[in-house]
């Protein structure tokens, strides 16, 4: 079985400035990764995802995130936020080894707080 | 398109009345899925279905069952409601084969008293 953790519960930082959410995984198998996006009283967005090919991934609105192997981390990373990136970020994994259930293991999400 | 919608957005139950959360998708998807999200814990897996008339358990299905009679419904029911089933509950969708991307729908926040 698989899982995730995300080390920030919760990451303030002001607006313009650079941030990195972060994003640890243990499994067995290969594995897919990706983040979602959650703003307020709304369902989960996806903003980027890692199936194979290049380790660096970009996605919707600026963000990007690497894939690294060996440390079995996948963290999210944006140059320069913005107040509208004030929302709760989730990392997820799905298992290749698992193609019955094709399900999704979340992280426990990061809440990033943008400050004027 | 839709998408993903779920009936109802809000419901308040009290312990021990029962319930019928509803996904429909128009993306002739064939996998679907129910989480529930709570506070610092993520989204976790209730039941899922891996094509129309097949369901399975997830990681905290006690207390839930389910249906997919259609294609493009899932159903999520509470029998006798419990306060620990205060949460939010999602619905997803994939297609499969080699895309494991998920679409979400809005979301149903449920109380139970």
């Amino acid at each position: 079985a698989q899982s995730v953790t995300q080390l920030d519960s919760q990451v303030p930082v002001f607006e313009e400035a650079p941030v990195e959410l972060r994003c640890n995984y243990s499994s067995s198998v290969s594995v897919y990764l990706f983040w979602y996006v959650q703003y307020p009283n709304q369902g989960l967005q996806l903003l980027l995802k890692y199936l194979s090919g290049s380790t660096l991934v970009k996605g919707i609105n600026g963000f990007e995130a690497e894939f690294n192997k060996s440390q079995t981390s996948f963290h999210l990373r944006k140059p320069s936020v913005h107040i509208s990136d004030t929302a709760e970020y989730f990392c997820a994994v799905s298992d290749l080894g698992d193609t019955g259930r094709r399900a999704l293991t979340f992280g426990s999400g990061t809440r990033l707080q943008v400050q004027p | 398109n839709a998408g993903v919608t779920q009936t109802p957005k809000f419901r308040v139950l009290k312990t021990g009345q029962s319930m019928t959360l509803l996904c429909a998708q128009d993306m002739n998807h064939e996998y679907m899925y129910w989480y529930r999200q709570d506070p610092g814990m993520g989204l976790r897996l209730i039941h899922y279905s891996v094509g129309e008339g097949t369901t399975a358990k997830g990681e905290v299905p006690d207390g839930y069952n389910v249906s997919r009679l259609k294609k493009q419904n899932f159903l999520l029911g509470l029998e006798s409601a419990a306060p620990s089933q205060t949460s939010v509950y999602f619905c997803a969708s994939t297609p499969g084969r080699d895309n494991y991307e998920q679409y979400f729908g809005p979301g149903t926040r449920l109380t139970v008293t």
